[in-house]
Protein backbone atom coordinates (compact mmCIF):
# COMPACT_ATOMS: atom_id res chain seq x y z
CA UNK A 1 0.00 0.00 0.00
CA UNK A 2 1.32 3.48 -0.29
CA UNK A 3 2.00 5.13 3.00
CA UNK A 4 0.87 8.71 2.88
CA UNK A 5 2.94 11.05 5.58
CA UNK A 6 1.98 14.17 6.43
CA UNK A 7 3.96 16.69 8.68
CA UNK A 8 3.76 18.59 10.70
CA UNK A 9 1.11 16.94 12.93
CA UNK A 10 0.32 19.80 14.54
CA UNK A 11 1.03 23.16 14.78
CA UNK A 12 0.02 26.28 16.28
CA UNK A 13 -0.73 29.50 13.56
CA UNK A 14 -2.25 33.08 13.92
CA UNK A 15 -4.97 34.47 12.47
CA UNK A 16 -3.09 36.06 9.05
CA UNK A 17 -0.45 33.79 9.05
CA UNK A 18 0.46 31.80 5.64
CA UNK A 19 0.66 27.75 6.28
CA UNK A 20 2.03 24.92 4.69
CA UNK A 21 1.38 21.57 5.71
CA UNK A 22 3.44 19.06 3.57
CA UNK A 23 2.04 15.37 2.46
CA UNK A 24 4.89 12.82 1.05
CA UNK A 25 3.96 9.25 -1.01
CA UNK A 26 5.96 6.59 -0.37
CA UNK A 27 6.13 6.16 -3.87
CA UNK A 28 5.07 8.08 -6.99
CA UNK A 29 1.20 9.03 -7.61
CA UNK A 30 1.52 11.50 -10.53
CA UNK A 31 -1.06 14.14 -9.42
CA UNK A 32 -3.76 11.65 -7.98
CA UNK A 33 -4.27 13.66 -4.60
CA UNK A 34 -6.46 15.43 -2.84
CA UNK A 35 -6.97 17.34 0.38
CA UNK A 36 -9.34 17.61 2.54
CA UNK A 37 -10.73 19.78 5.96
CA UNK A 38 -12.44 18.37 9.04
CA UNK A 39 -13.48 19.90 12.18
CA UNK A 40 -15.24 18.31 15.21
CA UNK A 41 -17.92 15.79 14.57
CA UNK A 42 -18.34 16.82 10.96
CA UNK A 43 -17.47 14.77 7.72
CA UNK A 44 -14.23 16.09 5.69
CA UNK A 45 -15.09 18.52 3.02
CA UNK A 46 -13.03 18.33 -0.10
CA UNK A 47 -10.79 21.30 -0.38
CA UNK A 48 -8.42 20.07 -3.65
CA UNK A 49 -7.77 17.65 -5.65
CA UNK A 50 -5.37 16.54 -8.44
CA UNK A 51 -3.08 17.96 -6.58
CA UNK A 52 -3.59 21.63 -7.27
CA UNK A 53 -7.05 21.84 -8.44
CA UNK A 54 -9.37 23.87 -6.08
CA UNK A 55 -13.13 22.53 -5.42
CA UNK A 56 -15.72 24.77 -6.43
CA UNK A 57 -16.57 27.34 -3.59
CA UNK A 58 -13.44 26.83 -1.58
CA UNK A 59 -11.83 29.99 -0.59
CA UNK A 60 -8.83 31.23 -2.93
CA UNK A 61 -6.59 31.31 -0.23
CA UNK A 62 -6.36 27.22 -0.26
CA UNK A 63 -3.89 26.19 -2.71
CA UNK A 64 -2.31 23.19 -3.66
CA UNK A 65 1.21 22.11 -5.64
CA UNK A 66 3.15 19.09 -5.96
CA UNK A 67 3.66 15.68 -8.18
CA UNK A 68 5.24 12.22 -8.16
CA UNK A 69 6.09 12.28 -4.24
CA UNK A 70 5.66 15.63 -2.93
CA UNK A 71 2.64 17.65 -2.16
CA UNK A 72 2.12 21.06 -0.37
CA UNK A 73 -1.63 22.86 0.70
CA UNK A 74 -0.69 26.50 1.29
CA UNK A 75 -3.23 28.16 3.65
CA UNK A 76 -2.47 32.32 1.92
CA UNK A 77 -4.04 34.20 4.96
CA UNK A 78 -5.49 31.56 7.61
CA UNK A 79 -8.90 32.59 8.72
CA UNK A 80 -10.62 31.52 12.26
CA UNK A 81 -12.56 29.40 10.25
CA UNK A 82 -9.42 27.18 8.86
CA UNK A 83 -8.82 25.98 12.73
CA UNK A 84 -9.16 22.16 11.83
CA UNK A 85 -7.26 19.09 11.45
CA UNK A 86 -6.55 18.60 7.21
CA UNK A 87 -5.96 14.86 5.29
CA UNK A 88 -4.13 14.24 1.97
CA UNK A 89 -5.29 11.30 0.32
CA UNK A 90 -3.99 9.82 -2.84
CA UNK A 91 -6.50 8.04 -5.37
CA UNK A 92 -3.23 6.59 -7.63
CA UNK A 93 -4.04 2.85 -6.71
CA UNK A 94 -5.89 0.68 -4.54
CA UNK A 95 -6.28 0.61 -1.39
CA UNK A 96 -6.90 4.38 -1.30
CA UNK A 97 -4.87 5.59 1.49
CA UNK A 98 -5.00 9.02 3.79
CA UNK A 99 -2.36 11.21 5.64
CA UNK A 100 -2.23 10.66 9.40
CA UNK A 101 -3.62 14.51 9.45
CA UNK A 102 -2.08 17.77 10.55
CA UNK A 103 -4.29 19.69 13.09
CA UNK A 104 -3.75 23.50 13.34
CA UNK A 105 -4.39 25.39 16.20
CA UNK A 106 -4.92 28.67 17.62
CA UNK A 107 -1.64 30.32 18.68
CA UNK B 1 -29.57 18.69 -3.41
CA UNK B 2 -26.78 15.96 -2.84
CA UNK B 3 -27.42 13.43 0.36
CA UNK B 4 -26.08 10.80 1.85
CA UNK B 5 -27.92 9.11 5.03
CA UNK B 6 -26.50 6.50 6.78
CA UNK B 7 -28.09 4.30 9.16
CA UNK B 8 -27.45 0.56 10.42
CA UNK B 9 -25.05 1.80 13.30
CA UNK B 10 -24.86 0.58 16.76
CA UNK B 11 -23.53 -1.85 19.34
CA UNK B 12 -22.18 -5.42 17.97
CA UNK B 13 -20.30 -8.01 19.62
CA UNK B 14 -17.18 -9.37 17.99
CA UNK B 15 -17.91 -11.99 15.72
CA UNK B 16 -21.15 -10.77 15.29
CA UNK B 17 -22.53 -8.93 11.86
CA UNK B 18 -24.25 -5.88 11.11
CA UNK B 19 -25.19 -4.17 7.56
CA UNK B 20 -24.85 -0.49 6.96
CA UNK B 21 -26.81 1.30 4.42
CA UNK B 22 -26.16 4.64 2.73
CA UNK B 23 -29.42 6.27 1.33
CA UNK B 24 -28.07 8.40 -1.99
CA UNK B 25 -30.64 11.43 -3.50
CA UNK B 26 -30.17 14.26 -5.81
CA UNK B 27 -27.68 12.86 -8.48
CA UNK B 28 -27.62 9.47 -10.38
CA UNK B 29 -26.31 7.22 -8.06
CA UNK B 30 -25.83 4.58 -10.94
CA UNK B 31 -23.25 6.43 -12.53
CA UNK B 32 -20.97 6.84 -9.50
CA UNK B 33 -18.31 4.55 -7.78
CA UNK B 34 -19.24 5.35 -4.15
CA UNK B 35 -16.96 4.10 -1.11
CA UNK B 36 -17.57 3.68 2.66
CA UNK B 37 -14.56 5.74 4.60
CA UNK B 38 -14.53 4.82 8.67
CA UNK B 39 -12.86 7.14 11.24
CA UNK B 40 -11.81 5.46 14.68
CA UNK B 41 -12.30 7.52 17.79
CA UNK B 42 -9.73 10.18 17.84
CA UNK B 43 -7.74 8.78 14.67
CA UNK B 44 -7.41 9.35 11.22
CA UNK B 45 -9.63 8.36 7.99
CA UNK B 46 -9.35 5.23 6.65
CA UNK B 47 -10.58 4.13 3.65
CA UNK B 48 -12.48 0.62 3.66
CA UNK B 49 -13.97 -0.04 0.32
CA UNK B 50 -15.68 0.89 -2.96
CA UNK B 51 -17.71 -0.24 -5.70
CA UNK B 52 -17.63 0.69 -9.20
CA UNK B 53 -21.46 1.86 -9.99
CA UNK B 54 -22.71 -1.33 -11.57
CA UNK B 55 -21.68 -2.89 -8.80
CA UNK B 56 -19.61 -5.44 -10.97
CA UNK B 57 -16.35 -4.31 -9.43
CA UNK B 58 -15.27 -3.97 -5.71
CA UNK B 59 -12.09 -2.87 -3.63
CA UNK B 60 -11.44 -3.49 -0.39
CA UNK B 61 -8.53 -2.33 2.34
CA UNK B 62 -6.81 -5.68 3.63
CA UNK B 63 -8.16 -4.80 7.15
CA UNK B 64 -11.43 -5.54 6.01
CA UNK B 65 -10.87 -7.87 3.36
CA UNK B 66 -12.69 -11.26 3.54
CA UNK B 67 -14.49 -10.16 6.32
CA UNK B 68 -16.51 -6.95 4.98
CA UNK B 69 -18.73 -6.57 1.84
CA UNK B 70 -19.69 -3.88 -0.41
CA UNK B 71 -22.96 -3.65 -2.86
CA UNK B 72 -25.68 -2.13 -3.83
CA UNK B 73 -29.26 -1.23 -5.07
CA UNK B 74 -29.33 1.07 -8.05
CA UNK B 75 -32.94 0.71 -8.14
CA UNK B 76 -33.16 2.00 -4.81
CA UNK B 77 -30.39 4.16 -5.00
CA UNK B 78 -28.70 2.53 -1.97
CA UNK B 79 -25.40 1.80 -1.14
CA UNK B 80 -24.79 -0.77 1.90
CA UNK B 81 -21.60 -2.55 3.67
CA UNK B 82 -21.96 -5.77 5.19
CA UNK B 83 -19.57 -6.24 8.17
CA UNK B 84 -19.28 -9.72 9.48
CA UNK B 85 -16.80 -10.67 11.94
CA UNK B 86 -16.12 -7.23 13.25
CA UNK B 87 -13.41 -7.01 15.35
CA UNK B 88 -12.39 -3.76 18.34
CA UNK B 89 -10.31 -2.29 16.28
CA UNK B 90 -13.27 -1.70 13.53
CA UNK B 91 -15.20 0.57 15.86
CA UNK B 92 -15.29 3.57 14.09
CA UNK B 93 -17.48 6.45 12.49
CA UNK B 94 -18.69 5.01 9.00
CA UNK B 95 -19.35 7.42 6.33
CA UNK B 96 -20.05 6.56 2.40
CA UNK B 97 -19.12 9.26 0.24
CA UNK B 98 -19.35 9.92 -3.29
CA UNK B 99 -16.81 10.84 -5.79
CA UNK B 100 -16.51 14.26 -7.50
CA UNK B 101 -16.54 12.53 -10.78
CA UNK B 102 -18.18 9.69 -12.97
CA UNK B 103 -15.68 7.97 -14.55
CA UNK B 104 -14.69 4.68 -15.82
CA UNK B 105 -11.33 4.43 -14.16
CA UNK B 106 -12.66 5.60 -10.44
CA UNK B 107 -11.28 8.57 -9.10
CA UNK B 108 -12.12 8.50 -5.59
CA UNK B 109 -11.73 11.71 -4.15
CA UNK B 110 -14.82 12.64 -2.74
CA UNK B 111 -16.97 15.65 -2.66
CA UNK B 112 -20.13 14.63 -0.71
CA UNK B 113 -20.03 12.70 3.03
CA UNK B 114 -22.97 11.43 4.55
CA UNK B 115 -23.01 12.18 8.75
CA UNK B 116 -21.46 8.95 9.28
CA UNK B 117 -22.98 6.30 11.41
CA UNK B 118 -21.18 4.89 14.73
CA UNK B 119 -20.44 1.61 14.83
CA UNK B 120 -18.99 -0.05 18.04
CA UNK B 121 -17.70 -3.63 18.67
CA UNK B 122 -17.36 -4.61 22.22
CA UNK B 123 -18.97 -7.60 24.24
Amino acid sequence: AIRMTQSPSSFSASTGDRVTITCRASQGISSYLAWYQQKPGKAPKLLIYAASTLQSGVPSRFSGSGSGTDFTLTISCLQSEDFATYFCQQYYDYPRTFGQGTKVEIK
Amino acid sequence: EVQLLESGGGLVEPGGSLRLSCAASGFTFSSYAMSWVRQAPGKGLEWVSSISGSGGTTYFADSVKGRFTISRDNSKNTLYLQMNSPRAEDTAVYYCAKPLVSTVTPKDYFDYWGQGTLVTVSS
